[in-house]
């Protein structure tokens, strides 16, 4: 178990609407990771982060930012959030090539 | 063609019976990771190997680099084994991303 904690774990908002997830480690791991789980596919990257202020982009980014100005928090926002973002997100952080995932945000976007 | 193939996609066994989760990825790789899924959600990692074979308890996983291809294998499966197995390879040789397969659903009936 890394500490990793994610908030909220569940939330429900309209088209629109702009949506921020935080997720906080207190293992002074320097990755950390934002993916989202949806049927039919893998997990896929959205952003991660390899240090304060160090962030790239993954496979699936449009319409999502990130933030990382402490290297506990790693904020993910969804600017204006759309139906195709309904998702789990998970984040996760890296320590020695193996990576330890959070409990996961369950977002449905109506 | 995805970069991470798992098979199958789903499995039903009873308890007691040997199983067998295959995958094949299609990049070099350094290392290839399995991730259990809980039917809660939560993520966890169980090997991370790069040649030859690892054993935690029941769980067997082995590797063979020329062939692109890794197995995991359950002796004894039990109902606690239901989950969602998870394949991923490194992205590049950093291991900083990962590439994930789709997952292979086991439930072990009693």
């Amino acid at each position: 178990d890394a500490g990793i904690t994610q908030s909220p774990r569940h939330k429900v908002t309209e088209t629109g609407t702009p949506v921020t997830l935080r997720c906080h480690q207190t293992e002074n791991h320097r990755y950390m990771y934002w993916y989202r789980q949806d049927p039919g596919h893998g997990l896929r990257l959205i952003h991660y982060s390899y240090g304060v202020k160090d962030t790239d982009k993954g496979e699936v980014s449009d319409g999502y930012s990130v933030s990382r100005s402490k290297t506990e928090d790693f904020l993910l926002t969804l600017e204006s959030a759309t139906s195709s973002q309904t998702s789990v997100y998970f984040c996760a952080t890296r320590s020695y090539n193996e990576q330890f995932f959070g409990p996961g945000t369950r977002l449905t976007v109506l | 063609k995805n970069e991470v193939e798992q098979s199958p996609q789903n499995l039903t066994a009873q308890e007691g019976e040997f199983i067998t989760i295959n995958c094949s990825y299609s990049v070099g790789i350094s290392a290839l990771h399995w991730l259990q899924q809980h039917p809660g959600g939560g993520i966890v990692s169980l090997f991370m190997l790069s040649s030859g074979k690892k054993k935690h308890g029941r769980l067997i996983a082995t590797i063979n680099i020329q062939e692109k291809h890794s197995s995991l294998h359950i002796t004894a499966s039990h109902p606690r084994d239901s989950a969602v197995y998870i394949c991923a390879v490194p992205k590049e040789t950093s291991g900083s991303r990962l590439t994930f397969g789709e997952g292979t659903q086991l439930t072990v009936n009693p």
